[in-house]
């Protein structure tokens, strides 16, 4: 079954617009952490910021956010004042806490163009 | 910032031929990962390895795989005969220092190409 779902195949954005990566998950584990990561071009994974299930806020790392909504199993992912740099793949991932220190599960990705 | 390394960054190889990947992990690390990205699609883990074993391999981890910590540092894919469908960009990843550490940090990625 699929743990994690990113609906969009491909965004675009206008530069210094903020832009919203949707990432819906299915886990039944109470435990578990979400993730972000960011693949350019050059191929290399990025990570740019987690979720654990407990958190009471919302996750923030400089223009990234997190919209952590727990009772509809979602996380997207937000950019703000989006920049041409971040033209990217972006994956969604889990790993749940159940058995230890247990793999990532990527979603698919969506792939964001930020236009000039 | 410590960080993961692997070489080669780039790997050809004719089917049939064993490649070795490897990969040195942050070094207070105590787990360590492989995971592989066909082109275009999305990253599929293969195997987690902590404290010289294995500790989960997924399906694609079938018998013509194998991982190593030979020595303190390195950590090692091996795929005995390489298939066309091997061709892909194989993560080496290593986390913490206690299973609660919830981030793994990738290395750059080794591009596999079977000929």
């Amino acid at each position: 079954a699929q743990k994690i779902t990113q609906t969009q195949p491909g965004m675009f954005v206008q530069e210094k617009e903020a832009v919203t990566l949707d990432c819906t998950y299915d886990t039944s584990d109470p435990s578990y952490g979400l993730f972000w990561y960011k693949q350019p071009s050059s191929g290399e994974m990025i990570f740019l910021i987690y979720q654990g299930s407990y958190d009471q806020q919302n996750a923030t790392e400089g223009r990234y956010s997190l919209n952590f909504q727990k009772a509809r199993k979602s996380a997207n992912l937000v950019i703000s004042a989006s920049q041409l740099g971040d033209s990217a793949m972006y994956f969604c991932a889990m790993r749940e806490w159940n058995s230890g220190n247990t793999p990532l599960v990527f979603g698919k990705g969506t792939r964001l163009s930020v236009i000039a | 910032e410590p960080e993961v390394t692997q070489t080669p960054s780039h790997q050809v190889t004719q089917m049939g031929q064993e490649v070795i990947l490897r990969c040195v992990p942050i070094s207070n690390h105590l787990y360590f990962y492989w995971y592989r990205q066909i082109l275009g699609q999305k990253v599929e883990f293969l195997v987690s390895f902590y404290n010289n074993e294995i500790s989960e391999k997924s399906e694609i981890f079938d018998d013509q795989f194998s991982v190593e910590r030979p020595d303190g540092s390195n950590f090692t894919l091996k795929i005995r005969s390489t298939k066309l469908e091997d061709s892909a960009m194989y993560f080496c990843a290593s986390s913490g220092v206690s299973a609660s550490s919830y981030e793994q940090y990738f290395g750059p990625g080794t591009r596999l190409t079977v000929t």
